[in-house]
């Protein structure tokens, strides 16, 4: 199985800040990556696929970025509604892997 | 619209046996898999498995080949997961989940609100 390692596992930001998420495959895994956001006990939400795609209805403030091993998820200005956990996920090779999850508070 | 719309909460003991559904409505429902997604009390998301319901052929991760059943009917479009002896380890949120493209591994836009399941004796 394809490992995904995201970093950080969590982090605090104000609103207006960019934040950066970054996920790391254990092998090449192409653009095969797509990023989840989660928040608190509700299902997750698709935002990016092919790993820069924005998913239709997905605010423009979220995008994706790499190809290969290394994979950036960036929110350009935070808004407080963003308080979630983000997913990475691969879906290269059976069966898809998440990373871990990166938990997004606000200050 | 697409909608998934799951079962509602169980809560079973030790070595029962146990089959949550999901219903998808607003598409063809026999042209996109379907898989399940596990989420364990306060824990990360993993990937168990899907189903074609247009043929159904299924796949699994080797975390969960043997530990569950994938399963769906066409007639009434629903999916299904089911486990014939449920342990204190299955007590978790299950995902429903459409995927988006032709491919058993593509990502999925629309869940499902998920269905907890608790067991405990």
């Amino acid at each position: 199985d394809i490992q995904m390692t995201q970093s950080p596992s969590s982090l605090s930001a104000s609103v207006g800040d960019r934040v950066t998420i970054t996920c790391r495959a254990s092998q090449d895994i192409s653009y095969y990556l797509s990023w989840y956001q989660q928040r608190p006990g509700k299902a997750p939400k698709l935002l990016i696929y092919d790993a820069t795609s924005l998913e239709t209805g997905a605010p423009s403030r979220f995008s994706g970025s790499g190809s290969g091993t290394d994979f950036t998820f960036t929110i350009s200005s935070l808004q407080p509604e963003d308080t979630a956990t983000y997913y990475c996920q691969q879906y290269d090779n059976l069966p898809p892997s998440f990373g871990q999850g990166t938990k997004l508070e606000i200050k | 619209e697409v909608q998934l719309v799951q079962s509602g909460a169980e809560v079973k003991k030790p070595g029962e046996s146990l089959k949550i559904s999901c219903k998808g409505s607003g598409y063809i429902f026999t042209n996109y898999w379907i898989g399940w997604v596990r989420q364990m009390p306060g824990k990360g998301l993993e990937w168990m498995g899907v189903i074609y319901p247009g043929d159904s052929d299924t796949r699994y991760s080797p975390s969960f080949q043997g530990q569950v059943i994938i399963s769906a009917d066409k007639s009434i479009t629903t999916a299904y997961l089911q486990w014939s002896s449920l342990t204190a380890s299955d007590t978790a949120m299950y995902y429903c989940a459409r995927l988006g493209g032709i491919e058993a591994s593509d990502p999925s836009g629309n869940w499902g609100q998920g269905t907890l399941v608790t067991v405990s004796s």
